[in-house]
C-alpha cells in the first residue's frame, strides 16, 4: 500500500523568504500523480501543485515549486517570496494514474506553515 | 469558474441520529469522492463513485455509511446512526473524465455529533 510521509509538523518563515516543505512517499508503482495541497483556517483543500512522475521536469506554479526526486520517493514543495497569505496547512497526497486501479488521493498528516511579518 | 458546492456547511446532530450530507459536483465531472478529516489529523478517503456505483470504499465506510447520485446533479453520503467518533469535516470532490485530471474539493461540512 501506498504511504505519504510529513515529517515536518510545523514549520515557519519569515515573510519575503523562501521556506522548503518535505514530503516523501512509498509506492511499487511507476506512474503516479503528486500533489500540494493547501489547507487555510477556512478549511477548504485548494490545490497548489502537481506532479506527474513520468515527467523529469519539476512543476512550477508562479511562486510555488517542486523538487521531485523519484528514486529518492521525495516530493518537496518550495514557496518563494513568502506571503502572509500562504500561512495554512500544507498536505502532500499521493494518487495512482494506472487506470484500473486506485485513484483516490492518499494524503500525508500535514505542515502548518506560519509566516511573520 | 465552476466549483464543488457542499451544504450544509455545519451539522449538528445527536448521536444516533441520520443525517444527510449533500455535494454538487463541477457539472460534466463523472467522478465523485467523499473524504473525511477528523480534526487536526489527515485526510482520508472514504469513497468513490463513477457510474452510480462505488468503485472503491475504505475500511471507514462501513454499513453505517451509503452514497447516492439521486438526481444527476447532487452526490450525497448518508450516514444511517451517528457515533460521536463521526465528528470530522467532510469533504466532497469530483473530477473530469480523463485520469489525469485532478480533484476539486467543496469547502466541507463540518459535521459535529453530540
Amino acid at each position: 500500500a501506498q504511504t505519504v510521509t510529513q515529517s515536518q509538523p510545523e514549520m515557519s518563515v519569515q515573510e519575503a523568504e523562501t521556506v522548503t516543505l518535505s514530503c516523501t512517499y512509498d509506492t511499487s508503482e511507476s506512474d503516479y500523480y503528486l500533489f500540494w495541497y493547501k489547507q487555510p483556517p477556512s478549511r477548504q483543500m485548494i490545490l497548489v501543485i502537481r506532479q506527474e512522475a513520468y515527467k523529469q521536469q519539476n512543476a512550477t506554479e508562479n511562486r510555488f515549486s517542486v523538487n521531485f526526486q523519484k528514486a529518492a520517493k521525495s516530493f518537496s514543495l518550495k514557496i518563494s517570496d513568502s506571503q502572509l497569505g500562504d500561512a495554512a496547512m500544507y498536505f502532500c497526497a499521493y494518487r495512482s494514474a494506472v487506470t484500473y486501479n486506485t485513484d483516490k488521493l492518499i494524503f500525508g498528516t500535514g505542515t502548518r506553515l506560519q509566516v511573520f511579518p | 469558474e465552476p466549483e464543488v458546492t457542499q451544504t450544509p456547511s455545519h451539522q449538528v446532530t445527536q448521536m444516533g441520529q441520520e443525517v444527510i450530507l449533500r455535494c454538487v459536483p463541477i457539472s460534466n465531472h463523472l467522478y465523485f469522492y467523499w473524504y473525511r478529516q477528523i480534526l487536526g489529523q489527515k485526510v482520508e478517503f472514504l469513497v468513490s463513485f463513477y457510474n452510480n456505483e462505488i468503485s472503491e470504499k475504505s475500511e471507514i465506510f462501513d454499513d453505517q455509511f451509503s452514497v447516492e447520485r439521486p438526481d444527476g446533479s447532487n452526490f450525497t453520503l448518508k450516514i444511517r446512526s451517528t457515533k460521536l467518533e463521526d465528528s470530522a469535516m467532510y469533504f466532497c470532490a469530483s473530477r473530469g473524465l480523463a485520469v489525469y485530471n485532478e480533484q476539486f474539493f467543496g469547502p466541507g461540512t463540518r459535521l459535529t455529533v453530540l
